[in-house]
């Protein structure tokens, strides 16, 4: 079945430093998502990439969904202490979701 | 957004016990609903389908005496986890689809622990 891998697992920044995280999935995907789950809540969607290829932004957050629809990413830019939370990438639809094993960050003041 | 509620957000209990755990669309009618698992620094697991007025659909793995789902109505959809253990302590998570997006929304999560 399908598998979506992330990396780094962990990822330690001073504030200000940017976080880059990896999302490869095993199959081509339909579109891509990404969810943020803050230290003991539950995941809260981020966005949605559809396009081979596309860039969306928000804020500081930079998301990329690759040309092969394998692969995406987020990098966040200046990091700040509310940005800490593990990231999520899921594969799929509403319907199907497959999400990738997550990238907890945590950023120190 | 779309808001799910679940209900309780913690509950303890004894092992051998019983456990329902309730999920609720509240501003939106829900004919599917899903189930996962976390562990600790893990990420989240699909554990079943829950299907309004039909028999839900259990992941590769899960046991269904074991996580019994019931979707009695279009905003509603309970898990029980029969007969505790401490291997069954974890967060249990719901989710139902996006009515114009193509997402999930999340209900706030049980965590459960079995003693």
């Amino acid at each position: 079945g399908q598998q979506v891998m992330q990396i780094p697992q962990y990822q330690h920044v001073q504030e200000g430093e940017d976080f880059t995280t990896y999302c490869n999935s095993s199959t081509t995907l339909s579109n891509i998502q990404w969810y943020k789950q803050r230290p003991g809540g539950h995941p809260v969607f981020l966005i949605q990439l559809v396009k081979s290829g596309e860039v969306k932004k928000q804020k500081r957050l930079t998301f990329q969904f690759g040309e092969a629809k394998k692969n995406s990413s987020l990098h966040i830019t200046a990091t700040q202490t509310t940005d800490v939370g593990t990231y999520f990438c899921a594969g799929g639809t509403a319907r199907q979701l497959t999400f990738g094993s997550g990238t907890q960050l945590t950023v120190l003041p | 957004g779309a808001v799910v509620s679940q209900h309780p957000s913690r509950v303890i209990c004894k092992s051998g016990t019983s456990v329902k755990i309730e999920c609720r669309s509240l501003d939106f009618q829900a004919t599917t609903m899903f189930w996962y698992r976390q562990f600790p620094k893990q990420s989240l697991m699909l554990m079943a389908t829950s299907n309004e007025g039909s028999k839900a659909t259990y992941e590769q793995g899960v046991e269904k005496d074991k996580f019994l789902i019931n979707h009695a109505s279009l905003t509603l959809s309970t898990l029980t986890v029969t007969s505790a253990h401490p291997e069954d302590s974890s967060f249990y998570i719901c989710s139902a689809p996006g009515q114009a997006t193509d997402t999930q929304y999340f209900g706030p999560g049980t965590r459960l622990t079995v003693l």
